[in-house]
């Protein structure tokens, strides 16, 4: 599996956008990026997931590279209600013998003042 | 939207007693997982269920632990012999079958187990 490496924590303020890079050199070429949100004492929340170059939805929009070695999470204009945890995983986590399997490291912790 | 429950909120237990924690994941998903967060650490795999049997464990899934879905919409865990240690809150996830890759496992709200 992929090792990730992601920043342990970053501060915001309201209305701005938030990038988040995680470092993933290893990935391979089945491998899927994929982000969690989780807010204290509640379950991780699904984002965004990708492959290459960019995704978008109503909620982030995910950047891959060409060589795919890293990924960046956008959060636009973001509130006090995004601080959490959020957590890049990355694997073959729809296929293949883990059966979805997924491996949380230590995530990224946001914290978004007013 | 569809939603993972999980119940009790929250179990405060003796150590060595019996402890059954209750999921129902969402209807239509056939592959069902555990996993456990001690207080200020990682998010832990412990089992996934599928097609009725354990596909996979973790380490920390030993024999004080086993799954069951008793019938159509529950999925268990059972802690035979709770230990201090097993203290942490519990999250049960599900997961549509493939055919779409894009597959997203979606959680339940936790259930806080305390053994004392």
């Amino acid at each position: 599996l992929a090792k990730t490496t992601q920043p342990i924590s970053m501060d915001s303020y309201e209305g701005q956008e938030v990038n988040i890079t995680c470092s993933h050199n290893n990935i391979a070429t089945n491998d899927y990026i994929t982000w969690y949100q989780q807010f204290p004492s509640q379950g991780p929340r699904f984002i965004i997931q990708g492959y290459k170059t960019k995704v978008t939805n109503e909620v982030a929009s995910l950047f891959i590279p060409a060589d795919r070695k890293s990924s960046t999470l956008s959060l636009p204009r973001v509130s006090l209600s995004d601080t959490a945890v959020y957590y890049c995983l990355v694997g073959d986590i729809n296929r293949g013998s883990t059966l979805g399997r997924l491996y949380f490291g230590r995530g990224t912790q946001l914290t978004v003042w007013p | 939207e569809p939603e993972v429950t999980q119940t009790p909120s929250h179990q405060v237990t003796q150590m060595g007693q019996e402890v059954i924690l209750r999921c129902v994941p969402i209807s239509n998903h056939l592959y069902f997982y555990w996993y456990r967060q001690i207080l200020g650490q990682k998010v832990e795999f412990l089992v996934s269920f599928y097609n009725n049997e354990i596909s996979e464990k973790s380490e920390i899934f030993d024999d004080q632990f086993s799954v069951e879905r008793p019938d159509g919409s529950n999925f268990t865990l059972k802690i035979r012999s709770t230990k201090l240690e097993d203290s942490a809150m519990y999250f049960c996830a599900s997961k549509r079958e493939g055919g779409d890759r894009y597959t997203e496992a979606f959680f339940g709200q936790g259930t806080r187990l305390t053994v004392v």
